[in-house]
């Protein structure tokens, strides 16, 4: 079956520095959202990417769609606190894009140290 | 608050018991799906409703789970003779297919530890 990876697992960061999680899937993808879920909270939606080679930014957060639409990531600059939490990819693979059922990767975890 | 409630939010049982678990999704969101997470991990996925219809099932539901959406508003997930394995948290989602691709919203979940 389809299976989405996703790395790292964890990231400890100095305030001010830079992250970026990446995600792969086995299969071709319909459209890839990022969810954030801070500790002992449940997914938020961040942003939805459906075009190949897409980009889109949010403030301090830009997220790629590969031109394949097998990979993805999610870059942020100058990490603050408030970043702290769990970010997942899941992708919506071809052909289920009718019923939208996402298949999420196992999350990288972001620590920031103040 | 996203909108989607879930309910209860804790559940605390002995191995071999049942537990019913509820989802009200947004208002005029028809879609609705059934997640479920375990410690350090993503959700996966279970089961999804269009309307009252259940359209598709993960192997992942085994014969011990039902889910129902009855009217096509909120929605059961029941698990029969739980065992220490099902002890995760069970999350809800509702989207609605105005758009192509359509956004997920996420509940708060229901923790569900089975002794």
């Amino acid at each position: 079956g389809q299976q989405v990876m996703q790395i790292p697992q964890y990231q400890h960061v100095q305030e001010g520095e830079d992250f970026t999680t990446y995600c792969n899937s086995s299969t071709t993808l319909s459209n890839i959202q990022w969810y954030k879920q801070r500790p002992g909270g449940h997914p938020v939606f961040l942003i939805q990417l459906v075009k190949s080679g897409e980009v889109k930014k949010q403030k301090r957060l830009t997220f790629q769609f590969g031109e394949a639409k097998k990979n993805s990531s999610l870059h942020i600059t100058a990490t603050q606190t408030t970043d702290v939490g769990t970010y997942f990819c899941a992708g919506v693979q071809l052909g289920s894009s009718n019923t939208g059922k996402l298949i999420f990767g196992q999350g990288t975890t972001l620590q920031v140290k103040p | 608050d996203t909108g989607v409630s879930q309910d209860p939010r804790h559940k605390i049982t002995k191995r071999g018991q049942n537990v019913t678990f509820r989802c009200d999704p947004i208002s005029e969101h028809n879609r609705l799906y059934w997640y479920r997470q375990t410690l350090g991990q993503g959700p996966e996925f279970l089961t999804y409703f269009q309307n009252e219809a259940q359209l598709e099932k993960s192997r992942l539901l085994s014969d011990r789970f039902s889910a129902e959406r009855p009217k096509g508003s909120f929605s059961t997930l029941e698990i029969q003779r739980t065992e220490q394995g099902d002890s995760a948290m069970y999350l809800c989602a509702s989207s609605s297919p105005a758009g192509t691709p359509t956004i997920q919203y996420f509940g708060a979940g229901t923790r569900l530890s089975v002794l």
